[in-house]
């Protein structure tokens, strides 16, 4: 399996821009979550999916940010309008089932460096 | 709510010695999961090892195994015959009802030569 592929891997854009983070979970994977690594706040979750339903986006810092799964293969994150403070590492994630569930495994994508100017 | 604690910053190891990662956790629940994730200079996120918590006998992946606590909920890790490759921060999690993992602040682990 190709694993959980995000794009792009790096991003630098200027205060103000729209900027889109995609992730391709791992086929067959029922669970998608997006976390946010930064220096000061370590890995946080900001949103997880479960049969393509937000179920959970109680760590969404703010409006300006958008979480959508349109289909059980792709999602995206959206910031808009963005901040220099939302300079961070994302990281899209998957997993079969829940985290509780036997032998359940998360796995991660390689992350997307975001650095707004 | 849940919390995870490593109070290791930084740890530093001889190649091909043994060191051992500290995590302890919070929780008022009795099913759950505990994971150590690697995470190199990549940063991509690399799963080390993981326990479930109702299974008594500790995890163990080659050389790395943990000992698992539940009555003191500890959960650290041991990295045996350490190797350059090992260098990376080492994140302890926490997975239980809510469906989040829940990760420590990190460990930055470096083998030196």
């Amino acid at each position: 399996d190709a694993g959980v592929i995000q794009s792009p891997r790096h991003e630098v854009t200027e205060m103000g821009q729209e900027v889109t983070l995609r992730c391709k979970p791992i086929s067959g994977h029922d669970y998608l979550f997006w976390y946010r690594q930064t220096m000061m706040r370590g890995l946080e979750l900001l949103i997880y999916f479960n049969n393509n339903v937000p179920i959970d986006d109680s760590g969404m810092p703010e409006d300006r940010f958008s979480a959508k799964m349109p289909n059980a293969s792709f999602s995206t994150l959206k910031i808009q309008p963005s901040e220099p403070r939302d300079s961070a590492v994302y990281f899209c994630a998957s997993s079969p089932r829940r985290v509780t569930a036997s032998g359940n495994t998360i796995y991660f994508g390689e992350g997307s460096w975001l650095t707004v100017v | 709510a849940q919390t995870v604690t490593q109070s290791q910053p930084e740890m530093s190891v001889q190649e091909a010695e043994t060191v051992t990662l500290s995590c302890t956790y919070d929780t008022s629940e009795n099913n759950y999961y505990l994971f150590w994730y690697k995470q190199p200079p990549s940063r991509q996120m690399i799963l080390v090892i993981r326990q479930e918590a109702y299974k008594q006998q500790n995890a163990t992946e080659n050389r790395f195994s943990v000992n698992f606590q539940k009555a003191a909920k500890s959960f650290s890790l041991k990295i045996s015959d350490s190797q350059l490759g090992d260098t990376a921060m080492y994140f302890c999690a926490f997975g239980g009802a809510t469906n989040k993992l829940i990760f420590g602040t990190g460990t930055l682990l470096a083998v030196q030569p």
